[in-house]
């Protein structure tokens, strides 16, 4: 059971818009610390996908946005991508637990 | 190039010891904090544990507090992963990732992983 819940999967049709929400607590997102979003491709290790809450690494596609309110956060995709077909994971910092946290990945299928 | 490297996996009873290594090149590793993340076959992410640049700090997950020790060597430019008392279910890939300066503390750079896999 991860700290930050995530939908186990979704998927859309290349071109279409798919959303990620990422809920958590008032002792990381809603602390308030940040929320990071990776990707990561088959076989592969993470990589940066979103920072901060809403900003992009250089080099990440700007079809790729992300917001937070409150407690929970989302991932967008807008005008998926075949390459899109990853796994993502949010995670924040938890005062409590004094350590990072993930969700615990969701899976986008391209179809 | 920017880059993190690990070594030191394989196969270990339960109840073993193994030291991971992780190998920074391509940027000045002693202004960094790093971290240890690992991942379970077929599962999701699992930060493990932290180290600021100057060890001053070190914090660990619950699920290896008392086990696991992490260590830096500036002067090598390496991290480490000393895993004693080691259960089945601490097998996984283990990431060492770069704590970005600039990122609000994202994991802006990851090693590809080393395999850790407990078993009699």
């Amino acid at each position: 059971q991860s700290v930050l819940t995530q939908p186990p999967s979704v998927s859309g049709a290349p071109g279409q818009r798919v959303t990620i929400s990422c809920t958590g607590s008032s002792t990381n997102i809603g602390a308030p610390h940040d929320v990071h979003w990776y990707q990561q491709l088959p076989g592969t290790a993470p990589k940066l996908l979103i920072y901060g809450n809403v900003y992009r690494p250089s080099g990440v596609p700007g079809r790729f946005s992300a917001s937070k309110s409150g407690t929970s956060a989302s991932l967008a995709i807008t005008g998926l991508q075949a390459e899109d077909e990853a796994n993502y994971y949010c995670q924040s910092y938890d005062s409590t637990l004094s350590g990072w946290v993930f969700g615990g990945g969701t899976k986008v299928t391209v179809l | 190039e920017v880059q993190l490297v690990e070594s030191g996996g394989g196969l270990v009873q339960p109840g073993g010891s193994l030291r991971l290594s992780c190998a920074a090149s391509g940027f000045p590793f002693s202004n960094y904090e790093v971290t240890w993340v690992r991942q379970a076959p077929g599962k999701g992410l699992e930060w493990v544990s932290y180290i600021s640049d100057t060890t001053t700090s070190i914090y660990y997950a619950d699920s290896v507090k008392g086990r696991f020790t992490i260590s830096r060597d500036n002067t090598k430019n390496s991290l480490y992963l000393q895993m004693n008392s080691l259960r089945v279910e601490d097998s996984a890939v283990y990431y060492c990732a770069r704590i970005s300066r600039i990122a609000d503390d994202a994991f802006d750079i990851w090693g590809q992983g080393t395999m850790v896999i407990v078993s009699s």
